[in-house]
């Protein structure tokens, strides 16, 4: 199964309110990785917060990250219509290398 | 180049042929990732290579499903006798080390159709 589960599957959502979107992951990671996707294409990276870290912050983009109950949130606030994509997040095992991604969170944000 | 290229960008192709996909990646970087992505869904792991050490194949699906990468830049992903669940977006990424914290940066995929 997928190491990282995001959670809700799709959120529909209007211009200016927040977008939260939850991550659960099941072994020890180096780092978490937030992606987005339009279109079903290229992936493009968003944020990396370490496994030391508890918050980050980039531009309207706030991610926390959880270790004890391994979990991660990506926070958009005052979101946009173009903020419209498929958001990933991905860890980084300390065992090994690979580079694990979720299902992802569609979101929508409505004009 | 300035960044991941895949080729094609699109490929049909009929049932019980061989395909090969193509990946650039950003020049000096040592990681690189295969990805598979279905329709609505995540990616799924396939492998990765990691400057010249043994690679890790672990996601290929089946022994239809090859790769290389010669001379530690360009990567071949093989899919011998297609079947028809092998139609999906592949995904390539490359990063400067799989070790440390860096960030993966993706090609624009190639979207297999297998007819």
């Amino acid at each position: 199964s997928q190491q990282g589960e995001e959670d809700p599957q799709a959120l529909s959502i209007q211009e200016g309110e927040n977008a939260t979107m939850n991550c659960s992951y099941k072994t020890s990671i180096n780092n978490l990785q937030w992606y987005r996707q339009n279109s079903g294409r290229g992936l493009v990276h968003l944020i990396l917060i370490r496994s030391n870290e508890r918050e980050k912050h980039s531009g309207r983009l706030r991610v926390t990250l959880d270790t004890s109950k391994k979990s991660s949130s990506l926070l958009i606030t005052a979101s946009r219509a173009a903020d419209t994509a498929s958001y990933f997040c991905a860890t980084k095992e300390t065992s090994g290398s690979r580079l694990t991604f979720g299902e992802g969170t569609q979101l929508t944000v409505n004009p | 180049g300035a960044g991941v290229s895949q080729s094609p960008s699109n490929k049909v192709t009929e049932k019980g042929k061989d395909v090969e996909l193509r990946c650039d990646p950003i020049s000096g970087h040592t990681a690189l990732y295969w990805y598979r992505q279905s329709l609505g869904q995540g990616l799924e792991f396939l492998i990765y290579f990691q400057g010249n050490s043994a690679p890790d194949k672990s996601g290929l699906p089946s022994d239809r499903f090859s790769a290389e990468r010669t001379g530690g830049s360009v990567s071949t992903l093989t899919i011998q006798r297609t079947q028809q669940e092998d139609s999906a977006v592949y995904l390539c990424a490359s990063s400067l080390s799989a070790v440390q914290n860096t960030e993966a940066f993706f090609g624009q995929g190639t979207r297999l159709t297998v007819v």
